[in-house]
């Protein structure tokens, strides 16, 4: 079964401090996005990791890729209240049968920072 | 630069009704896919669309139902609603075979079952 699993589920922070959110995957894939998504909105697209050992980096927020370990880690560091929000990590895997994608999704992690 | 555009916006049904939500894609894309996204949960794969086929199916009834035009623009359709259909859907669009690297997200549809 194809599976896609976050940890925690929600998060609540206080600012100025680090965190990490763990993305869990079921099977080989080499293709996996960071999403924000804020109440009532579309999701927002943060990172495109594709290949293993990518490390990605945009402000606050720094994106890893393990494809050994199918793991994925987003890396909060001095948390302020703007990056409050639900993150979600998604996995495309690949159909043989049609050379096409499929995207899985986490359930999200719920994150709240508090000043 | 257009982006992917989704109508209408919000949308209260009764159980029963049928709906239909529609897509415009960003400009040079030739697939749609469409989630379904639950309050509090993540996005659920519904279907995908290219050559005006679906080509990708989720874990969803047969009441859900899709359509892509030659201009690639795309429906989704939904007939004996439930109240467990509520929930904002979201298309997103990109080049068949580029998977989520690609995808533009549009704005969703909120829609209600009353």
């Amino acid at each position: 079964e194809l599976k896609v699993e976050q940890n925690p589920l929600f998060l609540s922070m206080q600012e100025g401090k680090n965190y990490t959110i763990y993305c869990n995957y079921s099977t080989t894939s080499d293709r996996l996005y960071w999403y924000r998504q804020d109440p009532g909105k579309s999701l927002e697209s943060l990172f495109v990791l594709l290949s293993n050992g990518a490390v990605k980096q945009e402000g606050r927020l720094m994106a890893s890729l393990d494809t050994k370990a199918r793991l994925s880690t987003l890396h909060i560091t001095a948390a302020v209240h703007d990056l409050s929000a639900t993150y979600f990590c998604a996995v495309d895997f690949l159909y043989p049968m049609d050379s096409n994608y499929q995207l899985i999704w986490g359930a999200g992690t719920k994150l709240i920072i508090k000043p | 630069d257009a982006g992917v555009t989704q109508s209408p916006t919000h949308l209260i049904k009764t159980r029963g009704q049928q709906v239909t939500l529609r897509c415009s894609p960003k400009s040079g894309h030739d697939t749609v896919s469409w989630y379904q996204q639950a309050l509090g949960q993540g996005p659920q794969f519904i279907f995908q669309y290219y050559e005006e086929e679906e080509r990708q199916r989720g874990n969803f009834p047969d009441r859900f139902s899709g359509h892509q035009f030659p201009n690639y623009s795309s429906e989704l359709n939904v007939n004996a609603l439930l109240l467990g259909d509520s929930a904002l859907y979201l298309c997103a669009s990109s080049w068949y075979g580029q998977g989520a690297s690609g995808y533009t997200f549009g704005s969703g549809t909120r829609l209600t079952v009353v």
